[in-house]
């Protein structure tokens, strides 16, 4: 059973960072692309980042270029997104997803992670 | 920037059928743009019905059905449910390794 587990949500002030992690079990994490994307409080899905099995190629939605970093450790079957110089418009519940690139942006999801950015 | 549309809402009666529909701003959505589709019932996490146009994920029953209408991509779910009751999103692959999302429909089924 393909399960994603997010974690290191929580409030944060403005221009703060923080961590996000997805721990993935039941497949070969390695053979996969995986991806974030959000949902701000009552509004609808963004996309935001999706980074190769080898970790070579991270993709960015420009709305968080050059702010958030995504990283995977394929020896610990996890997936990170360092989220630096954070704003109000950052706050979301945060997914990550199994993506079967390029066909489909998501066909696994986790539950999600609250990221709230408020001084 | 290319806009994703979708209809905001839509109703439908026990054992009807709906169709949503996926477009752009500007062009035609193709099989090239991998469209995939998304339920999402309120407080829960996505579920994806959906992806590479037509191919249903895992577990998710025939009366969805995912395809190409005229020049924008289409969701169809025949013999509606009470259960369908959510919000349905589409994602389009629009190349260099970025998607977009729509909007969302809002389906009532009463």
């Amino acid at each position: 059973e393909v399960l994603l587990l997010e974690s290191g949500g929580g409030l944060v002030q403005p221009g703060g960072s923080l961590r996000l992690s997805c721990a993935a079990s039941g497949f070969t994490f390695s053979h996969y692309s995986m991806s974030w994307a959000r949902q701000a409080p009552g509004k609808g899905l963004e996309w935001v980042s999706t980074l190769s099995g080898s970790g070579s190629n991270p993709y960015y939605a420009d709305a968080v270029k050059g702010r958030f970093t995504i990283s995977r450790d394929n020896s610990e079957n996890t997936l990170y997104l360092q989220m630096n110089s954070l704003r109000a418009e950052d706050t979301a519940i945060y997914y990550c997803a199994r993506t079967q690139f390029p066909i489909a942006l998501a066909v696994y999801w986790g539950q999600g992670t609250l990221v709230t950015v408020s001084s | 920037q290319t806009v994703v549309t979708q209809e905001p809402s839509f109703s439908v009666s026990p054992g009807g059928t709906v169709t949503f529909t996926c477009g752009l701003s500007s062009g035609s959505v193709s099989t090239t743009y991998y469209t995939c589709w998304l339920q999402q019932t309120p407080g829960q996490a996505p579920r994806t019905l959906i992806y590479n146009t037509n191919t249903r994920s895992s577990g998710v029953p025939d009366r969805f059905s995912g395809s190409i209408l005229g020049n924008k991509a289409a969701l169809t779910i025949t013999g509606a449910q009470a259960d369908d009751e959510s919000d349905y999103y589409c994602v389009l692959y629009m190349g260099s390794g970025s998607w977009v999302f729509g909007g969302g429909t809002k389906l009532t089924v009463l």
